[in-house]
């Protein structure tokens, strides 16, 4: 299996752009996870699928943010307009049921 | 509320010796998950570890073992004969089974580990 795969691993953008991250999960996992890591904040839950349905969106910090998940195998972070405090690196994870969690490799999102 | 702390920001130990990151959590449910995960300097992050809470035996991995007490809610994690590439920011993680099976993970705030050569 291929793992979690995200995309871009890098972005840079200027501050007011639209920005997509996108993540395939593991395929037969039905949750899926989106993470944001900072050094001020650490890793920070931002939102969760469950069976492409969003369970818990509380950790979105602003109407910015949305996600989406059309079907099993993909889903998107956008951004819309990027401010420079979005700068992290986003991790997209996904698991079957209550066994581990795996992580994508992350995306490093600069936003000048 | 389920919360994860990790006490120990930073840890340097010499290599060869050995170890121990703490954890302790908090949680309302009597079936939980807890894991641990490693983050190397690469930046990905890779799990370790999953213990239900059924199940109070240690667990002994190689030079890795995990101590799991419920009489405390720890979950500590030793590195036996450290190595310079243990040296990584290790996260302890906790996840509650909800009604609907529809957890999420909660992270602890990491310990930064440098084994020193």
């Amino acid at each position: 299996d291929a793992g979690v795969i995200q995309s871009p691993r890098h972005e840079v953008t200027e501050m007011g752009q639209e920005v997509t991250l996108r993540c395939k999960p593991i395929s037969g996992h039905d949750y899926l996870f989106w993470y944001r890591q900072t050094m001020m904040r650490g890793l920070e839950l931002l939102i969760y699928f469950n069976n492409n349905v969003p369970i818990d969106d509380s950790g979105m910090p602003e109407d910015r943010f949305s996600a989406k998940m059309p079907n099993a195998s993909f889903s998107t972070l956008k951004i819309q307009p990027s401010e420079p405090r979005d700068s992290a690196v986003y991790f997209c994870a996904s698991r079957q049921a209550n066994y581990e969690q795996y992580f994508g490799p992350g995306t490093r999102l600069t936003v000048t | 509320a389920q919360k994860v702390t990790q006490a120990q920001t930073e840890i340097s130990v010499v290599e060869k010796e050995d170890v121990t990151l703490d954890c302790v959590y908090e949680t309302r449910d009597t079936t939980y998950y807890l894991f641990w995960y490693k983050q190397p300097p690469s930046g990905e992050l890779v799990f370790l570890i999953r213990r239900n809470s059924f199940d109070e035996q240690n667990e002994i991995s190689g030079r890795y073992s995990w101590n799991f007490q419920k009489s405390t809610s720890s979950f500590n994690f030793t590195i036996t004969a450290s190595q310079v590439v243990d040296s990584a920011v290790y996260f302890c993680a906790l996840s509650e089974v909800g009604y609907s099976s529809a957890s999420k993970i909660i992270f602890g705030s990491g310990t930064r580990l440098s084994i020193r050569p």
